[in-house]
């Protein structure tokens, strides 16, 4: 069955730090990628995505990721970030042998950026 | 564009009965998804619809749930004697033909089984 890990629940930063979150996903075929942003009190949104082409995708508010196939990974990225970036974080994947109808979803990192 | 809105946001049940929650896509998005949330995890897809059709149930849909969507509109997802397991968020997404894969999700009903 697909899977989807991301390793760190719980992320603390202070304001202007660099991110980087971690997601590994384990199926082998063609994937489409997914992060996903729930802001406290929002619903979820999304970041960026990766279809195909330039495995370095740049989203909303300056995040990218990028897509490394030998790895299974998909990482999200922040040069710097602020308070306003507080939120729980999700990657997704949705896979061809599922016919890309369902997004399967990683536990989600909580992200805190202190001012 | 008005997003994904679904009602109740909040619904408290006793254990044994039966609740309904509603699910209105965006306009114009074909495509609509179920998902539930449990606290410390990510959402998990429930089911899926294609217009009026319902195309895939996961395993997660027992027989005490069941979803619709007459007119391939607005969907509703109904739990019959509910458990306290089903204590969860359920969230709705949907999706435009144009870009099937991009799953826009609404704010959720949060139901607590007491």
């Amino acid at each position: 069955a697909q899977s989807v890990s991301q390793h760190n629940h719980h992320v603390i930063l202070s304001e202007a730090a660099s991110l980087e979150l971690g997601c590994n996903y384990s199926y082998g075929g063609t994937v489409n990628l997914f992060w996903y942003v729930q802001y406290p009190g929002q619903h979820l949104q999304l970041l960026l995505k990766y279809f195909s082409g330039d495995p370095l995708v740049k989203g909303i508010k300056g995040f990218e990721a990028e897509f490394i196939k030998s790895k299974f990974s998909f990482n999200l990225r922040k040069p710097s970030v602020q308070w306003s970036d507080t939120a729980e974080y999700f990657c997704a994947v949705n896979a061809g042998n599922t016919g890309f109808q369902k997004l399967v979803f990683g536990t989600g990192t909580r992200l805190l950026v202190s001012p | 564009d008005t997003g994904v809105s679904q009602d109740p946001r909040h619904k408290i049940t006793k254990r044994g009965q039966n609740v309904t929650f509603r699910c209105d896509p965006i306009s114009e998005h074909n495509r609509l998804y179920w998902y539930r949330q449990t606290l410390g995890q990510g959402p998990e897809f429930l089911t899926y619809f294609q217009n009026e059709a319902q195309l895939e149930k996961s395993r997660l849909l027992s027989d005490r749930f069941s979803a619709e969507r007459p007119k391939g509109s607005f969907s509703t997802l109904e739990i019959q004697r509910t458990e306290q397991g089903d204590s969860a968020m359920y969230l709705c997404a949907s999706s435009p033909k144009q870009s099937p894969y991009e799953q826009y999700f609404g704010p959720g009903t949060r139901l607590t089984v007491t």
